[in-house]
């Protein structure tokens, strides 16, 4: 089974830090996502890369940036924390990138998520 | 950014139950899939459907795609109190590579 692993389930940080979020995967997927997720707007593409050192922005990309040193690990930065940025975080893993139609399209596999609070 | 619309939003029912639950948007999808989130867990695929008017079974759940691939809906036949979660829809335009989420619903099932 594929593995997705976010290094902390709970965070806690004030306004204005410099928030580090880190998502690993043990499946050797070339493709890595960072969501956020909301009540009552669903989850939200921030970024994704579809390679190391390969990034490209999602829906809601201000306010944060990416890391992918290596293929397995993909990290998410709050340059600054405000407190409109508290929410679930999902990051998750793909095969492949979806491509329209077809039943080839892979399944994301997500972590369990953080949950960070900025005060 | 487009959202899908889900309802219900929320829905509480007794185990045994039949319930559906609604995807709609006005915009036409390539394909489209329903995850279920467990609380503190992550999203888990339960199936992608992705020609119009298809339906996809999996055990008590019954998945359909609208014939105009604007819609989809998730039936569960007597439903279980495992069947708790959130529900997600997530469609994907032709020609993109990003899945958009619905707004989801959650679903309890009592004893």
């Amino acid at each position: 089974d594929v593995k997705v692993t976010q290094s902390s389930r709970y965070l806690v940080k004030r306004t204005g830090e410099k928030v580090f979020l880190e998502c690993v995967q043990d499946m050797d997927h070339e493709n890595m996502f960072w969501y956020r997720q909301d009540p009552g707007l669903g989850l939200r593409l921030i970024y994704f890369s579809y390679d190391v050192k390969m990034k490209e922005k999602g829906d809601i990309p201000e306010g944060y940036s990416v890391s992918r040193e290596k293929k397995e690990r993909f990290s998410l930065i709050l340059e600054s924390a405000s407190t409109n940025q508290t929410s679930m975080y999902l990051c998750a893993s793909s095969l492949s990138l979806p491509q329209g139609g077809g039943d080839s399209n892979q399944p994301q596999h997500f972590g369990d998520g953080t949950r960070l609070s900025i005060l | 950014t487009q959202l899908l619309e889900q309802s219900p939003q929320f829905l509480s029912i007794q185990e045994g139950e039949n319930l559906t639950v609604y995807c709609n948007s006005s915009s036409v999808f390539s394909s489209l899939q329903w995850y279920r989130q467990e609380p503190g867990e992550g999203p888990v695929l339960l199936v992608t459907v992705v020609t119009g008017g298809e339906v996809k079974k999996l055990k008590r759940l019954t998945f359909q795609f609208g014939d105009a691939r604007k819609d989809s809906s998730l039936h569960i036949t007597a439903a279980q109190p495992g069947d708790t979660g959130l529900y997600l829809c997530a469609g994907l335009h032709s020609g993109t590579y990003k899945y958009i989420f619905g707004t989801g619903t959650r679903l309890k099932v009592l004893a």
